[in-house]
């Protein structure tokens, strides 16, 4: 079975933190993607990657970097956290379309 | 503009009736795939079923069919013989708006599914 591991299951930072949320997959796929889920507003898409080292904005990137540096990783990153970054964030991947293989999310809370 | 709608917040059905989940999407496309995920409490996205477009034929899974109305752009899930462990959010999503996937999927904003035992 594909496994998508993210490290936390539960995250409490400060405000102005830098936050890293990392992804990793152990099935050689090429799309990895972070999403963000909100109550009633569903998952929203973040940023996601084709290869190592390359990456494109999703539909709310504002806040948010990523870095691939290696083909099974994909990392958030939270510059400065800000409590409306308070969230459920999903990372996913995929060998092509169709599935996405999801983890099993982290609860950030950004006191 | 969202381009998948899930207009039902919350169901309820009793356990072992059936009930369906309702979903629009909107596209120009005439090549997507369709999904329903389900995430139960432990917060686990796992993939109830899968609608190629091009096939006109609607999925099934054991006790998850969809309903396929493409012209419609409707998506409707049915889930027969409830039980409880079917209670959880279930996600409608679509590949309509990214370049055959790879772009990831669109979700719609959930439908809270309660089971009455």
């Amino acid at each position: 079975d594909v496994k998508v591991t993210q490290s936390s299951r539960y995250l409490v930072k400060r405000t102005g933190e830098k936050v890293f949320l990392e992804c990793v997959q152990d099935m050689d796929h090429e799309n990895m993607f972070w999403y963000r889920q909100d109550p009633g507003l569903g998952l929203r898409l973040i940023y996601f990657s084709y290869d190592v080292k390359m990456k494109e904005k999703g539909d709310i990137p504002e806040g948010y970097s990523v870095s691939r540096e290696k083909k099974e990783r994909f990392s958030l990153i939270l510059e400065s956290a800000s409590t409306n970054q308070t969230s459920m964030y999903l990372c996913a991947s995929t060998p092509r379309r169709g599935k996405l293989f999801f983890g099993s999310g982290t609860q950030l809370s950004v006191l | 503009a969202q381009t998948v709608t899930q207009s039902q917040p919350e169901m309820s059905v009793q356990e072992a009736e059936t009930v369906t989940l309702s979903c629009t999407y909107d596209t120009s496309e005439s090549d997507y795939y369709l999904f329903w995920y389900k995430q139960p409490p432990s917060r686990q996205m796992i993939l109830v079923i899968r609608q190629e477009a091009y096939k006109q034929q609607n999925a099934t899974e054991n006790r998850f069919s969809v309903n396929f109305q493409k012209a419609a752009k409707s998506f409707s899930l049915k889930i027969s013989d409830s039980q409880l462990g079917d209670a959880a959010m279930y996600f409608c999503a679509s590949d309509v708006n990214s370049g055959g996937g790879a772009d990831g999927l669109t979700f719609g904003k959930g439908t809270h599914l309660i089971i009455q035992p």
